[in-house]
């Protein structure tokens, strides 16, 4: 069974400041990781993945395979990022994405 | 490009009656994944449909069943709705076997009352 965990409901930092929104996930293969983000009003919408090891927006995620996260980072918040981060899991190509709870980003003048 | 097309948009049904709902993948996208996210909560699979048949499903009833036309399109049914159903539905298109990331509908607004 495939699993992923976001132990953090609401995640609230000061502008300028770092954010490291958690994800873990159980799975006994090699996944695909993604991030989702859904801005207020606005459909929920692909982020980034693990497999292009890109940056977008300024956020990076890394995946770990021995700690089995996938934690996403960003050095400097800005207001526009706050929003609902879904971490997803699938197993291969084409297969259906298991996402986390989420976690709510507030990031405050 | 309109993307991903959901209709409609908020629907409000009695318990025991049936819905169905409807989706139109984004342009070259064949398969179609149907979600129910109830308040407060991440996305959960219902199932999947490629090539007109279901290729996965979840964690749910018999109550829920789908289809997939040639034209991609597809439709979400559920049957004997209960309060619990209450959720927003939502679609999500992909290319087959592609590592890309699903696209997104708005979603669907089901309230059984």
């Amino acid at each position: 069974a495939q699993r992923v965990t976001q132990p953090e409901k609401l995640l609230s930092v000061f502008k300028g400041a770092p954010v490291e929104l958690k994800c873990n996930y159980s799975y006994s293969g090699s996944p695909e990781l993604f991030w989702y983000v859904q801005y207020s009003r606005q459909r929920l919408q692909l982020l980034l993945r693990h497999i292009s090891r890109e940056s977008i927006k300024g956020f990076t995620a890394d995946l770990n395979k021995g700690e089995t996260s996938f934690h996403l980072k960003k050095p400097f918040a800005q207001e526009e990022d706050s929003a609902m981060y879904y971490c997803a899991l699938r197993a291969k190509a084409g297969n259906m994405l298991t996402f986390g709870g989420g976690t709510r980003l507030m990031v405050k003048p | 490009d309109a993307g991903v097309t959901q209709s409609p948009t908020h629907l409000i049904k009695t318990r025991g009656q049936q819905v169905t709902l409807r989706c139109s993948p984004k342009s070259g996208h064949d398969t179609v994944s149907w979600y129910q996210q109830a308040l407060g909560q991440g996305p959960q699979f219902i199932f999947q449909y490629y090539e007109e048949e279901e290729r996965q499903r979840g964690n749910f009833p018999d109550r829920f069943s789908g289809h997939q036309f040639p034209n991609y399109s597809s439709e979400l049914n559920v049957n004997a709705l209960l309060l619990g159903d209450s959720a927003l539905y939502l679609c999500a298109s992909s290319l087959a076997d592609s590592h890309y990331g699903y696209t997104f509908g708005s979603g669907t607004r089901l309230t059984v009352v």
